[in-house]
């Protein structure tokens, strides 16, 4: 089946710095992929959409200039959280549409804490 | 704002019994719905997914969909301690917004 590979899966950063984090389709060519963020006890909220060949679209309130989206190839997204702060510290999912029914494949997530 | 609603629980049942979570949606143009499961802190892995009217089963579980009422479930006949999981409700709207909007989330517990 469909399989998303993110990377990394947990991640600590010093706040003011910037992570990268990476999602790649692996058996399958997705030309729009999806991120995500969940706080504890809370659902998953679409931050953006991530298009191959063309900028992001950031759901209403996502700042587009501190979450860097780059869609580069039919496989890679990667999700830039730019000087980054303790309010920042999520749970970090993306997701590809693998097939012709909208099912989502996510990725494992990525624990992502400022201190 | 295009919704889903879920009750967020917890869902308390006994092992063995039936779980029935419930979800309700706003845009009656919707066509493709979807049940994930999630464990805490991990991410969510699809279970079902229903488009059309009525009952569709799989194992354990049957996910039922009424598009008149806007209403989909999802049983879990004989349910295990392993299915103690938060239980995500899923609706893809179409026409402009292309996006799976995502249920808060039900909270089930399955107690030996």
């Amino acid at each position: 089946g469909a399989v998303v590979s993110q990377h990394p899966s947990r991640v600590i950063c010093k706040s003011g710095t910037s992570v990268k984090i990476e999602c790649r389709s692996l058996d399958f060519q997705a030309t729009t992929m999806f991120w995500y963020r969940q706080f504890p006890k809370q659902s998953l909220m679409l931050m953006a959409t991530s298009n191959e060949g063309s900028k992001a679209t950031y759901e209403q309130g996502v700042e587009k200039d501190k979450f860097l989206i780059n869609h580069a190839s039919l496989t890679l997204s990667t999700l830039t959280v730019t000087s980054a702060h303790p309010e920042d510290s999520s749970f970090y999912i993306c997701s590809a549409r693998s097939g012709v029914n909208y099912g989502y494949t996510f990725g494992s997530g990525t624990r992502l804490t400022v201190v | 704002q295009k919704e889903v609603e879920q009750n967020s629980g917890p869902l308390s049942v006994p092992e063995g019994a039936i779980a029935s979570l419930n979800c309700t949606y706003s845009d009656r143009g919707s066509q493709s719905f979807f049940w994930y499961r999630q464990y805490s802190g991990k991410s969510p892995e699809l279970i079902m997914s229903i488009y059309s009217n009525g009952d569709k089963e799989d194992g354990r579980f049957t996910a039922q969909l009424n598009k008149a009422s806007q209403y989909v479930s999802l049983l879990i006949r004989d349910s295990q301690p392993s299915d103690s999981a938060t239980y995500l409700c899923a609706v893809y709207v179409s026409g402009g917004y292309n996006k799976l909007i995502f249920g808060a989330g039900t909270r089930l517990a399955v107690h030996p």
